[in-house]
């Protein structure tokens, strides 16, 4: 019954390699998040996603792709990893990314996945 | 640009009382949130100010200052296992969050 989940926990790579990491969520939310903290535990938005429209976090490189299946799952795709690639990388999701009256709505973190590039 | 100010870390001791402060700049305001972050976890919510004033819940509460761009997460009584980092985030106009780097904390006996 785990709220938001993702898979795997662990990932260590080779440089150059392709890899996917995914996230579900079952809380029914409708807006879903990929965020990357780095080794000085800064946490920066990669993407946010909802049925409408994914908005991407322009200092992200084009080697990164969120794929949605559906409203459930996010999916995060790499592409060449690099050295600088490694960090912990969370997914999120929260009800909806604006609600009427500006009321906070606040994000469910999955566990995390450590990404490890040699 | 936009900016998300915490001290980096903060030591207090059990059954103190401890105040992290979050000064921002950012393109509008739209809600501050308060995480928290055990170490090799992930953030859990916490607290959320969009007007100006105090927010309690139980031992931690939340203050905003619009005017001056800040707000502070006031932690009472610790207990050891509030040893974590803490998160102040924003939400600018374009209902975007901004986090800062986070607060350590930590707490001795």
């Amino acid at each position: 019954d785990t709220a938001v989940s993702q898979t795997p926990k662990y990932l260590v790579t080779q440089m150059g390699n392709d890899k996917s990491i995914k996230c579900e969520q079952n809380l029914g939310h409708d807006t879903m998040y990929w965020y990357k903290q780095d080794s000085k535990k800064f946490l920066k938005i990669m993407f946010s996603y909802n049925n409408k429209e994914l908005i991407i976090n322009e200092t992200v490189p084009n080697r990164f792709s969120p794929k949605s299946p559906d409203k459930a799952h996010l999916n995060l795709h790499i592409n060449s990893l690099e050295l600088g690639d490694s960090a912990v990388y969370f997914c999120a999701s929260s009800r909806l990314e604006v609600l009427a009256g500006g009321v906070g709505d606040e994000q469910f973190f999955g566990p995390g996945t450590r990404l490890t590039v040699l | 640009g936009q900016n998300i100010d915490q001290p980096t870390e903060m030591t207090a001791t059990e059954g103190a009382i401890v105040q992290i402060n979050c000064t921002y700049q950012t393109s509008g305001f739209n809600g501050l949130f308060w995480y928290q972050q055990h170490a090799g976890e992930a953030p859990t919510f916490l607290s959320y100010n969009v007007l100006d004033g105090l927010e309690e819940k139980g031992r931690f509460s939340s203050f905003l200052s619009r005017s001056k761009g800040y707000s502070y997460l006031l932690l009472k009584e610790l207990q050891m296992k509030d040893s974590a980092s803490y998160l102040c985030a924003v939400r600018d106009s374009n209902y975007q969050l901004i986090w800062g780097a986070g607060t350590k904390l930590i707490i001795k006996p």
